[in-house]
């Protein structure tokens, strides 16, 4: 079975500051991985998604993420946070017509 | 273009009362999913369907019923509110690709469920 953990559970970032926020999974094949953003009170968000092809992917925002497979991750990092980026983010795996998600990360942003 | 839409935004229920939470998407997307949110959990699939008249479980299944007769509507019925069903439900919707979940979802606002 897929599973997806994100170790972090709340993280603070100052304005300006990189930020970088883990994801690993489990799955037996080539993952499909995603990362979506949720700000309060609404629905998530595609940031970028991995298929195939270059692990380095870019996504919308300023968003990029690594996929590597030694290391069964998919993390997320932005060079420069702005306090728009307060949200909670969260890394899924997909297989079959299944989508699972981790637990989620909440970001804060300080000025 | 609306997107993904739910009734209601928010539900108070009774332990044993039933209801339906409404999801319908304009986009044209065969893939539709009911998905509920509860704290330090993340996203649970709950049901799925792949096109009209084909649903199937997810993760968490038990004490929800789903049915698809149109492209556009998926709806979520629960057969006896309880407790534990106290969550924030999400529908998602996408194109169908073959055999694997490969395109972007895209989420509906949410619908806030208490079950006292």
């Amino acid at each position: 079975a897929q599973s997806v953990t994100q170790p972090d559970i709340h993280i603070t970032v100052s304005e300006g500051a990189s930020l970088e926020l883990r994801c690993n999974y489990s799955y037996g094949a080539t993952p499909y991985l995603f990362w979506y953003v949720q700000s309060p009170g609404q629905g998530l968000q595609l940031l970028l998604k991995y298929f195939s092809g270059d692990t380095l992917v870019q996504g919308i925002k300023g968003f990029e993420a690594e996929f590597k497979r030694s290391q069964s991750s998919f993390n997320l990092r932005k060079p420069s946070v702005h306090w728009s980026d307060a949200a909670e983010y969260f890394c899924a795996v997909g297989s079959d017509y299944k989508l699972s998600f981790g637990a989620g990360t909440t970001v804060t942003v300080r000025a | 273009n609306a997107g993904v839409t739910q009734t209601p935004k928010f539900q108070v229920l009774k332990t044993g009362q039933s209801m339906t939470l409404q999801c319908a998407q304009d986009m044209n997307h065969e893939y539709m999913s009911w998905y509920r949110q509860d704290p330090g959990m993340g996203l649970r699939l709950i049901h799925y369907s792949v096109g009209a008249g084909i649903t199937d479980q997810g993760e968490v299944p038990n004490g929800y019923n789903v049915s698809r007769s149109t492209t556009e509507d998926f709806p979520l019925r629960l057969l006896s509110a309880a407790p534990s069903q106290t969550s924030v439900y999400f529908c998602a919707s996408s194109r169908r690709q073959a055999g694997a979940i490969t395109d972007t979802q895209y989420f509906g606002p949410g619908t806030r469920l208490t079950v006292l």
